[in-house]
């Protein structure tokens, strides 16, 4: 079964910390996505990458960076975690120039920043 | 701007009764469009899709949705809910112009089922 691999379900950092998300997928898709959901605003997308090294900023960019260094991993950045940025983070990988066969998603990392 | 609109945060329906879930979409051209489920804790689970042709589609778990392009909505439903359907239901929109490959969300509806 294909997946999207979140390394953590739950975390808590302390304010200031530099924190690192982690995803993986197994479908060697090349495109890869971070979004955060917060309740009554839905998902919003952060960052996305079309490519190895390449990256975009997405709707939210601001306080994150992303890298990624293989095709299988794209890691979202917290440069210094802030309790605003307590939230759902869901990482998802798409196949293809359009991506539209649909999003595959990971099970989500739950941050609290205290 | 680019949007996709679900009118409803909370739906409360009783098992066995029928089920719709609204969804519009604001775009320059018809977006390819998508309904999401995800239960308490998970991910995100693809529904449904629609990129062209015929305006019913079928889904998983006896999910349909139709496109109205005059209405610009991809409503979600379901004949008969069952309990295990309660769960929070994302539409979302792929733009081919502009947009490049990044889904839009709606805020989600939350869906209750009363037993």
């Amino acid at each position: 079964d294909v997946k999207v691999t979140q390394s953590s379900r739950y975390l808590v950092k302390r304010t200031g910390e530099k924190v690192f998300l982690e995803c993986v997928q197994d479908m060697d898709h090349e495109n890869m996505f971070w979004y955060r959901q917060d309740p009554g605003l839905g998902l919003r997308l952060i960052y996305f990458s079309y490519d190895v090294k390449m990256k975009e900023k997405g709707d939210i960019p601001e306080g994150y960076s992303v890298s990624r260094e293989k095709k299988e991993r794209f890691s979202l950045i917290l440069e210094s975690a802030s309790t605003n940025q307590t939230s759902m983070y869901l990482c998802a990988s798409s196949f293809g120039p359009e991506g539209a066969r649909g999003y595959t998603f990971g099970s989500g990392t739950r941050l609290t920043v205290v | 701007a680019q949007s996709v609109t679900q009118p409803d945060i909370h739906i409360t329906v009783s098992e066995g009764a029928s089920l719709e879930l609204r969804c519009n979409y604001s775009y320059g051209a018809t977006p390819y469009l998508f309904w999401y489920v995800q239960s308490p804790g998970q991910g995100l689970q693809l529904l449904l899709k629609y990129f062209s042709g015929d305006t019913l589609v079928q889904g998983i778990k006896g999910f349909e949705a139709e496109f109205k392009r005059s209405q610009s909505s991809f409503n979600l439903r379901k004949p008969s809910v069952h309990w295990s359907d309660a769960a929070e239901y994302f539409c979302a929109a792929l733009g081919l112009t502009g947009g490049g490959n990044k889904l839009t969300f709606g805020t989600g509806t939350q869906l209750k089922v009363e037993l």
